[in-house]
């Protein structure tokens, strides 16, 4: 059974860069067929997609945080991707969640419980 | 506000049917498959449908999907208190060359 787990500070001051790991056990990244996401949950709000990452240099990233993500990389031999995005504001304090997808049928199928992140000084 | 529109509630008896729409353009349900999510509060969103009408494994046939044009509905029948959530569309959308979930609807049950 594939399970994935975020992990990260729960806790990032306003400017500063929020780091995400996602950590994949019961199956491998490396597989062509999938790609690994970030989606989050303000308080109060929906569901947001934030980024993909199918292979080393080929991302997609939602429009309204594309100019804040450093980069969304994977690393085959931990098993893990990440994510890391800039200039955070109190507007980034949310759920986040990692997920497995699933490239050109885009659901995703294996979720991460999620990670709660506040932004605060 | 979401590129994908999905009523803000909906709500039914316990038993009867509800369906939950969601409303894009061509440039995301027109062209691509459609998912559902179900989202209890404290949990991991959970795939209910892929590929506009599919089911995963162990996702009960209570649960069905379907995609006409630029909109696509989530049935559930036989409610039962433990359906009550919130219940997101999602899929991609070309302009933003990026994946989008609808605003989300939560399901009450009465």
């Amino acid at each position: 059974q594939l399970q994935l787990q975020e992990s990260g500070p729960g806790l990032v001051k306003p400017s500063e860069t929020l780091s995400l790991t996602c950590t994949v056990s019961g199956g491998s990244i490396s597989s062509g067929e999938y790609y690994w996401g970030w989606i989050r949950q303000s308080p109060g709000k929906g569901l947001e997609w934030i980024a993909v990452i199918l292979d080393i240099g080929y991302t997609h990233s939602n429009p309204s945080f594309r100019s804040r993500i450093i980069f969304s990389s994977k690393d085959t031999s931990k098993n893990q991707f990440s994510l890391r995005l800039s200039s955070v504001t109190a507007a980034d304090t949310a759920v986040y969640y990692c997920a497995r997808g699933w490239d050109r049928h885009d659901h995703f199928d294996y979720w991460g419980q999620g990670i709660l992140v506040t932004v605060s000084s | 506000q979401s590129v994908l529109t999905q009523a803000p509630s909906v709500s039914a008896a316990p038993g009867q049917m509800v369906t939950i729409s969601c409303s894009g353009s061509n440039s995301n349900i027109g062209s691509h498959y459609v998912s559902w999510y179900q989202h209890l509060p404290g949990g991991a969103p959970k795939l209910l449908i892929y590929d506009n009408n599919k089911r995963p494994s162990g996702i009960p046939d209570r649960f069905s999907g379907s995609k006409s044009g630029t909109s696509a509905t989530l049935d559930i029948s036989g409610l039962q208190t433990g359906d009550e959530a919130d219940y997101y569309c999602g899929t991609w959308d070309d302009s933003l060359s990026a994946g989008i979930f609808g605003g989300g609807t939560k399901l009450t049950v009465l």
